[in-house]
């Protein structure tokens, strides 16, 4: 069983329209989520990670975060073409040893909004 | 400017041939890490170091090896033990604690022929 899952996509909307990424995780313990955005052939860009159960905005972008349903998404209003890409969901796992903790990254979805 | 700094861009190297891509940070992070991304794939985690001269195995480390002398740099060498070396290589960096907000560098393209 993948430990963070996300469809693969292509997610596909007008712009303007409102993108909602969704991204399932299986270790109860996480704590922190993380979304990054993969322009293709460049590296993950944070935009977003949240820790607390609700919602978190950030201009046009909401991450939602339910613990209980291990459930974390990520929505972008207002689309622009601009934001075609990949997006990624990371979660933090923590490790018992030393103190250290490590992301989990799920595949991403690829994003294509269209004029 | 603050930054994570990766080299070369590109690397073309022979099938048994060791090859060490570069990774600098003035975040002034304590710590850093070295994954991979094949096409379609997340990134899984190769190493990790928390501080200097220490540094952890991640998922999947076999074929790889990395050092820590200094805060600002975390070199990773792959050898010839590795069977899949052809991938993108990404460096990151993040403060100790905290919730491990990573940055990440520009990346390494190493295409092994």
């Amino acid at each position: 069983q993948k430990e963070v899952e996300q469809n693969s996509g292509p997610l596909s909307v007008p712009e303007g329209a409102i993108a909602s990424l969704n991204c399932t995780y299986s270790d109860r313990g996480s704590q922190s989520f993380f979304w990054y955005r993969q322009y293709s052939g460049k590296s993950p860009e944070l935009i977003m990670f949240i820790y607390s159960n609700g919602d978190k905005e950030d201009g046009r972008f909401t991450a939602q975060l339910n613990k209980a349903s291990q459930y974390v998404s990520l929505l972008i209003r207002d689309s622009q073409p601009s934001d075609s890409a990949t997006y990624l969901c990371a979660v933090n796992i923590p490790l018992f040893s030393g103190g250290y903790n490590k992301l989990i990254f799920g595949a991403g979805t690829r994003l294509a909004v269209h004029p | 400017d603050g930054g994570i700094t990766q080299s070369p861009k590109y690397l073309f190297r022979k099938e048994g041939q060791n090859v060490t891509l570069s990774c600098e940070q003035n975040l002034n992070h304590d710590a850093m890490y070295w994954y991979r991304q094949d096409p379609g794939q997340g990134l899984r985690l190769i190493y990790y170091s928390q501080i200097v001269n220490d540094f952890q195995k991640g998922d999947i480390a076999e074929g790889y090896s990395v050092s820590r002398e200094k805060k600002e740099s975390f070199p990773l060498t792959v050898t010839s033990a590795q069977k899949n070396p052809t991938a993108f290589y990404l460096c990151a960096s993040s403060i100790a604690g905290g919730f491990n907000e990573q940055y990440f560098g520009p990346g390494t393209r190493l295409t092994v022929t």
